[in-house]
C-alpha cells in the first residue's frame, strides 16, 4: 500500500538554527497538511496546502514556519529560526481529493536545544 | 475545538469485542464521523468513516445512531496490537482536528 514518508525520523538542531523536514506524500494526492504532536499533547494542525498555495493555516503556523512543494514529489516545512518550544513530533499527511481520507506518515521528531 | 467527546480511557480483555463510545451532539447533516487511531508515537492511522449509515470494513464497525448524536467504534476481536489511543472525529473541512481521544488498553 502506498504511504507518506517523512525523513529524517530524528532532527536534533540548537536554537535558533533552521531545520527542514521533509516529506513524500502518496503520488497522485494534491493536498497536503503538517501537523505536530508535543509529547503528552493533541496532534495538532499546522497548515494545509493546495494547488501550489497555502489554503489554510493555524495560529501555530506563524512567520517563522513555512512550506514548499518544489517539485512534484517533495512537500518541505521549514522553521526559520528554531525554539525550544517548537521541540515536537512532526507528521505530514496527504489526501487524494476533497473529504477523502488523510493519510499520515511516520513523523519527523525534532528536538531543539 | 473538536465537537466530539470520548472518554479518556477504557480497557479491553484480548479476544473480546472492543466498544467505543464517542457523542457529537452537534453534528451537522452533511458532516461525515471519522475514526483514527495513535500506537504510540506513531502516526494516527485511519480505521473507518461513515455519514449516516453503519459501515464495516477489515478493520472495525461504525454504528451511527439514526439522530447521529453519537457513535461506536467496534474492534470485534481486540488484540494486543490495538492498544491505542483512539479518536473519533467530525469533520468539518478538508482538515482533521485531533482532540484527546480515547486510551484503549488491550488486557492479555
Amino acid at each position: 500500500e502506498p504511504e507518506v514518508t517523512q525523513t529524517p525520523s530524528h532532527q536534533v538542531t540548537q536554537m535558533g538554527q533552521e531545520v527542514i523536514l521533509r516529506c513524500v506524500p502518496i503520488s497522485n494526492h494534491l493536498y497536503f497538511y503538517w501537523y505536530r504532536q508535543i509529547l503528552g499533547q493533541k496532534v495538532e494542525f499546522l497548515v494545509s496546502f493546495y494547488n501550489n498555495e497555502i489554503s489554510e493555516k493555524s495560529e501555530i503556523f506563524d512567520d517563522q514556519f513555512s512550506v514548499e512543494r518544489p517539485d512534484g514529489s517533495n512537500f518541505t516545512l521549514k522553521i526559520r529560526s528554531t525554539k525550544l518550544e517548537d521541540s515536537a513530533m512532526y507528521f505530514c499527511a496527504s489526501m487524494q481529493g476533497i473529504n477523502e481520507k488523510l493519510f499520515f506518515g511516520s513523523g519527523t521528531q525534532l528536538s531543539v536545544l | 475545538d473538536a465537537k466530539t467527546t470520548q472518554p479518556p480511557s477504557m480497557d479491553c480483555a484480548e479476544g473480546r469485542a472492543a466498544n467505543l463510545p464517542c457523542n457529537h451532539s452537534t453534528i451537522s447533516g452533511n458532516e461525515y464521523v471519522y475514526w483514527y487511531r495513535q500506537i504510540h508515537s506513531q502516526g494516527p492511522q485511519y480505521i473507518i468513516h461513515g455519514l449516516k449509515n453503519n459501515e464495516t470494513n477489515e478493520m472495525a464497525s461504525l454504528i451511527i445512531t439514526e439522530d447521529r448524536k453519537s457513535s461506536t467504534l467496534i474492534l470485534p476481536h481486540a488484540t494486543l496490537r490495538d492498544t491505542a489511543v483512539y479518536y473519533c472525529i467530525v469533520r468539518i473541512d478538508e482538515k482533521l482536528t485531533f482532540g484527546t481521544g480515547t486510551r484503549l488498553t488491550i488486557i492479555p
